[in-house]
């Protein structure tokens, strides 16, 4: 266990809806990344975010957004969802946005959009 | 535009009978590579990071090694609870984002 958790485990959504995933970090880490994995593929960055501000986007568009709050916990909004979101949405936490510190993974959050 | 191709995208093997997965990449600078393992319906688990051309890291019956266009990992005697999908992943220089292969699904059989 990495000590990142997410909610909820699965979602059920239908098109044009909007949805909210929750990631909360491990303990000290001060930097979370979200990714979207679809079936058979690997992760695809979305975004990060260091202190409470993003740090760098994937080729996501707007409609994905995220926050990142004082506690370090942090959201992923997605709006307007289309059927290609559906995926496992993984979060990461780590110590600092250098490569040399290592990415902890959450579970996931498996959505589904109908 | 950063690439990561994974090889081969299933392997089966017998406890014991050792093998290597491959991952070719290129990129702009390489700042580092990331070997994961993912269980299904779970987040990947961290293995390696490799930085530089040459560089080996082990761990129990893994082994990473790198040079300047492609990762292997090497599964030395492997178990069924080995049995998982191994993603690579690589971060160019200046930038923060990873960019992922899609996997090599192992399968170690009893």
């Amino acid at each position: 266990e990495t000590g990142v958790t997410q909610s909820p485990t699965h979602l059920i959504k239908t098109r044009g809806q909007q949805v909210t995933l929750r990631c909360s970090s491990q303990s000290g880490h001060n930097t979370v990344s979200w990714y979207q994995q679809a079936l058979g593929q690997g992760p695809q960055f979305i975004f990060q975010y260091y202190r409470e501000e993003e740090n760098g986007r994937g080729n996501f568009p707007p409609r994905f957004s995220g926050l990142q709050f004082p506690n370090y916990s942090s959201e992923l909004n997605v709006n307007a969802l289309e059927l290609d979101d559906s995926a496992l949405y993984l979060c990461a936490s780590s110590s600092g946005t250098s490569t040399e510190e290592t990415q902890y993974f959450g579970p996931g959050t498996r959505l589904l959009v109908l | 535009e950063d690439q990561v191709t994974q090889s081969p995208e299933a392997l089966r093997l017998q406890e014991g009978e050792s093998s290597s997965l491959n991952c070719s990449y290129t990129v702009s600078g390489l700042r580092g590579l990331f070997w994961y393992r993912q269980d299904p319906g779970k987040g990947p688990e961290f293995l390696f990071t490799l930085y530089s051309a040459g560089e080996e890291k082990e761990k129990e019956r893994l082994k990473a090694t790198l040079t300047k266009k492609e990762s292997f990992l090497h599964i030395t005697a492997p178990k069924p609870e080995d049995s998982a999908t191994y993603l690579c992943a690589v971060q160019a220089g200046g930038s923060y984002i990873p960019t992922f292969g899609r996997g090599t699904s192992l399968i170690v059989h009893p």
